[in-house]
């Protein structure tokens, strides 16, 4: 079983639609990451959470530490949104445990 | 926001030669730089860490003579592929973080393909 567990691991969405995304993760953490990676690779860092909830324009991440989860929220979603999204947590290193990617698809 | 970039964003080469990949942080200093390699539809798979001016730490499996790594300066950091085969065709990407915090940014990526 992987440390970083993220559901679902494909979605198809419709234009507007409002999405989430779970990450679960079963080791003691310093710190979550979002990340999106674009078709042509590159990766964009959305948040870094330890705690609490964090906004950013249609995208929107939480994290419950006593649960160990964490959420990635879009709003109003768009095409342009389609990519890989990654959960990834630092457990006491600097290294990342990466979850194991969510490919969302948003149709216009 | 800080700023990582890859140089070559793409390179084909011989079975045999050896390539060079080169990892910038453009405006902020990076002590510790990450090398991961993606194959198709799967995750980051961490390499090596690259550490300014000591020898990089590597992940079980990966061959540090095979995947040598110069960490020179806080700014640059460099990924050799030696004698390069087809299977080492792949997606090369690194990180850097940004000293004394977890926040890494990552560059666009290489992609290199032996034939």
């Amino acid at each position: 079983k992987n440390e970083v567990e993220q559901s679902p691991q494909n979605l198809t969405a419709q234009e507007g639609e409002f999405i989430t995304i779970n990450c679960s993760y079963s080791v003691g953490i310093s710190a979550l990451h979002w990340l999106q990676q674009h078709p042509g690779g590159g990766i964009v860092s959305l948040f870094m959470l330890s705690s609490g909830k964090k906004k950013h324009g249609r995208l929107i991440a939480t994290i419950n530490i006593q649960e160990k989860h964490s959420s990635l929220h879009i709003t109003a979603s768009h095409p342009r949104d389609s990519a890989v999204y990654i959960c990834a947590v630092f457990s006491g290193t600097y290294k990342y445990i990466f979850g194991t990617g969510t490919r969302l698809k948003v149709l216009a | 926001g800080a700023v990582v970039s890859q140089h070559p964003s793409w390179v084909i080469c011989k079975s045999g030669t050896s390539v060079k990949i080169e990892c910038r942080s453009l405006d902020f200093q990076a002590t510790t730089m990450f090398w991961y390699r993606q194959f198709p539809k799967q995750s980051l798979m961490l390499m090596a860490t690259s550490n300014e001016g000591s020898k990089a730490t590597y992940e079980q499996g990966v061959e540090k003579d095979k995947f040598l790594i110069n960490h020179a300066s806080l700014t640059l950091s460099t990924l050799t592929v030696t004698s390069a085969h087809p299977e080492d065709s792949s997606f090369y990407i690194c990180s850097a973080r940004l000293r004394d915090t977890y926040e890494q940014y990552f560059g666009p990526g290489t992609r290199l393909t032996v034939t």
